[in-house]
């Protein structure tokens, strides 16, 4: 079956502050692979996602590698700020069904 | 606005109270689903619907039921809510369900927490 193992937060940051949060997979075939992000009160949104190995997906700043030979999607941004605070979600889907990791906090701090 | 909406966003009720909570999306989109989100354990999908009148079971049905009378709503019911559903909720959609390399971006509701004493 699918699963995804992200790293456990809560994680806490300056603003300007490298953030990485790692994410490894395991799953049949080739997988999509997703960040999801949410913040405080909302539902979750899509912030990037790869359909391929070695896809990069990226926004806002935000950049993930899809690398088949460590089955891992690990998020980074170079430069934080606290409007990025929220909780972080990978996820894959390899049909039409999503199975999502426990989720990271990240808190930016001004 | 393309969104998804979901009803009531709070809720609170006591054990074996039948509830209803609703789900409504205006893109006409095929598919659709219910996850609860617990903490340490991320999204975990409860029920899905493929299409009108199509549903089926996710990884954590037990304990609620679902039904696809119209292409834009989803309800999601538990005929006798115990504790252990205690969660937050929430409903999702997407254009059609996709397939293998084919994703179709999901669309998040608001959410709805639900505490059952």
């Amino acid at each position: 079956g699918n699963s995804v193992t992200q790293m456990e937060g809560p994680v806490t940051l300056s603003e300007e502050a490298f953030l990485t949060i790692n994410c490894t997979y395991t799953a049949t075939g080739y997988p999509s692979l997703f960040w999801y992000v949410q913040y405080p009160g909302e539902g979750l949104q899509l912030l990037l996602k790869a359909t391929k190995a070695d896809d990069k997906g990226s926004n806002k700043g935000f950049e993930a590698t899809y690398r088949k030979e460590t089955t891992s999607f690990h998020l980074e941004k170079g430069s934080v700020q606290v409007s990025d605070s929220a909780v972080y979600f990978c996820a894959l889907s390899n049909d039409y069904k999503l199975s999502f990791g426990a989720g990271t906090t990240v808190t930016v701090r001004a | 606005e393309a969104q998804v909406t979901q009803n009531p966003r709070y809720l609170i009720t006591v054990t074996g109270k039948k509830l209803t909570v609703t789900c409504s999306q205006n893109m006409n989109h095929e598919y659709m689903s219910w996850y609860r989100q617990d903490p340490g354990l991320g999204l975990r999908q409860i029920y899905y619907s493929m299409n009108v009148e199509v549903t089926d079971k996710g990884d954590v049905p037990e304990g609620y039921k679902v039904s696809r009378k119209e292409k834009r709503n989803f309800p999601l019911i538990l005929e006798s809510p115990s504790p252990n559903q205690t969660s937050l909720y929430f409903c999702a959609s997407s254009l059609s369900p996709g397939g293998i390399g084919v994703y179709n971006e999901q669309f998040f509701g608001p959410g709805t927490r639900l505490t059952v004493l």
